[in-house]
């Protein structure tokens, strides 16, 4: 199974601060990495596809790069209902996987 | 607008079935790969099981490997999970997601039902 690390696993940012969130696989993914927002007692969205597109509907300040192992989901300036849980997901092989979540607080 | 909707959650003992199910609108069904994802109270995601448009391809997580079923009626746009020897640990909200297949994403999920393995 490929294992997905994201750090931090929790930090703490002000509204209008520039945050990025790194996500680790075990095994390199290719650029079959996706990025997921998931609000306080909300459904997840997807934000970012294949590691670097952009979902239709999302803010430009999400973006993503990497390839291979290491991927980097930046947030240009935060916005307050980007105070959430983040996850990173590989769809290389089964089975698909999800980082463990990034928690988003207000500092 | 796209639309899925999953019923058949709820509390059930320990070795009890389930069987969830979710309707879907908005979007080809018959064309796209679905899968189900779960969330326990409180932790992180997890991927279950996945189904290609076609019903081939079906796959799972080790861990319901053999007690879950997936499945699917695309003249209903309906898609199924069938899960048996429930164990505590199954506990979770159960969301119905489209996508599932090789470089895919998952971009559109229900609202979640909740499933209790409880005595």
């Amino acid at each position: 199974d490929i294992q997905m690390t994201q750090s931090p696993s929790s930090l703490s940012a002000s509204v209008g601060d520039r945050v990025s969130i790194t996500c680790r696989a075990s095994q390199s993914v290719s650029n079959s990495l996706n990025w997921y927002r998931q609000k306080p007692g909300k459904v997840p969205e997807l934000l970012i596809n294949r590691a670097s597109s952009l979902q239709s509907g999302v803010p430009s300040r999400f973006s993503g790069s990497g390839s291979g192992t290491d991927f980097t989901l930046t947030i240009s300036s935060l916005q307050p209902e980007d105070f959430a849980t983040y996850y990173c997901q590989q769809s290389y092989n089964v089975p698909l996987t999800f980082g463990q979540g990034t928690r988003l607080d207000i500092k | 607008e796209v639309q899925l909707v999953e019923s058949g959650g709820g509390l059930v003992q320990p070795g009890g079935s389930l069987r969830l199910s979710c309707v879907v609108s908005g979007f080809t069904f018959s064309r796209s790969t679905m899968s189900w994802v779960r969330q326990a109270p409180g932790k992180g995601l997890e991927w279950v099981a996945k189904m290609k448009e076609d019903r081939s391809d079906e796959m799972y997580v080790d861990s319901v490997r053999g007690r879950f079923t997936i499945s699917r009626d695309n003249a209903k746009n309906s898609l199924y999970l069938q899960m048996n020897s429930l164990r505590a640990e199954d506990t979770a909200v159960y969301y119905c997601v489209t996508g599932g297949a090789y470089n895919g994403y998952f971009a559109n999920w229900g609202q979640g039902t909740l499933v209790t393995v409880s005595s």
